[in-house]
């Protein structure tokens, strides 16, 4: 069974401008949950996705915002990109509420 | 306010000995715990997990102890190997209300295994 997989994996952004990010989940995920990893702040929750419905969201500014489809792929957007928005986007998979998730290898974005 | 905290930032083990790593959490609605292995430009790695009725559980040479009144949790690596080398996570998540998805994280240990 073929991963998380997610898209691209590296991107580098300069300020102001926008970026959209892919994830796949796992086929019969129908959960995906993006996490963004910097060494200051850790691992941190961004919104979480389940029949194309955002049922949960962390504590990130409007900037950043996501959809699922249909087939279970989502994508987050970040707008007006800022040199703090650096980081690395996890996009995760489960297969309902509340069970283990599993990652994907993430998008490295920089911002200049 | 960070709700979970690995107070080890690194851990260093001769191989073939025990590795033990610790977490402590705050928030009382955490019930269902993670342990995730990550190397360096890789996704996080499901390890094992357990749930808030259970004090323990294993799965091959990983142990996952907790301890609810102490709001603590360890994962044993029992024999510790080289490739065993990467950063272990501790995550929690509240299985009730409205916390879909959400998984609260620790900061992370550096676990070194020594051959």
């Amino acid at each position: 069974k073929a991963g998380v997989t997610q898209t691209p994996r590296y991107l580098i952004k300069t300020r102001g401008q926008q970026v959209t990010l892919s994830c796949s989940p796992i086929s019969g995920h129908r959960s995906v949950s993006w996490y963004q990893q910097t060494p200051g702040q850790g691992l941190q929750f961004l919104f979480e996705y389940f029949s194309e419905t955002q049922r949960n969201k962390g504590n990130f500014p409007g900037r950043f915002s996501g959809r699922q489809f249909s087939n279970s792929r989502s994508e987050m957007n970040v707008s007006t990109l800022e040199l703090g928005d650096s980081a690395l986007y996890l996009c995760a998979s489960s297969l309902g509420d509340y069970n283990e998730q599993f990652f994907g290898p993430g998008t490295r974005l920089t911002v200049l | 306010d960070q709700q979970v905290k690995q107070n080890s930032p690194s851990l260093s083990v001769q191989e073939g000995r025990i590795s033990i790593l610790n977490c402590d959490y705050t928030n009382s609605m955490f019930d269902y715990f993670l342990w995730y292995k990550k190397y360096p430009a890789e996704g996080p790695t499901f390890l094992i997990s357990i749930s808030s009725i259970k004090d323990k559980n294993e799965d091959g040479r990983f142990t996952v102890f907790l301890n609810k009144s102490a709001k603590h949790l360890s994962l044993h690596i029992v024999p510790s190997q080289p490739g065993d080398s990467a950063v272990y996570f501790c995550a929690a998540s509240a299985t009730s209300g409205t916390s879909y998805g959400k998984l609260t994280f620790g900061q992370g240990t550096i676990l070194t295994v020594h051959p």
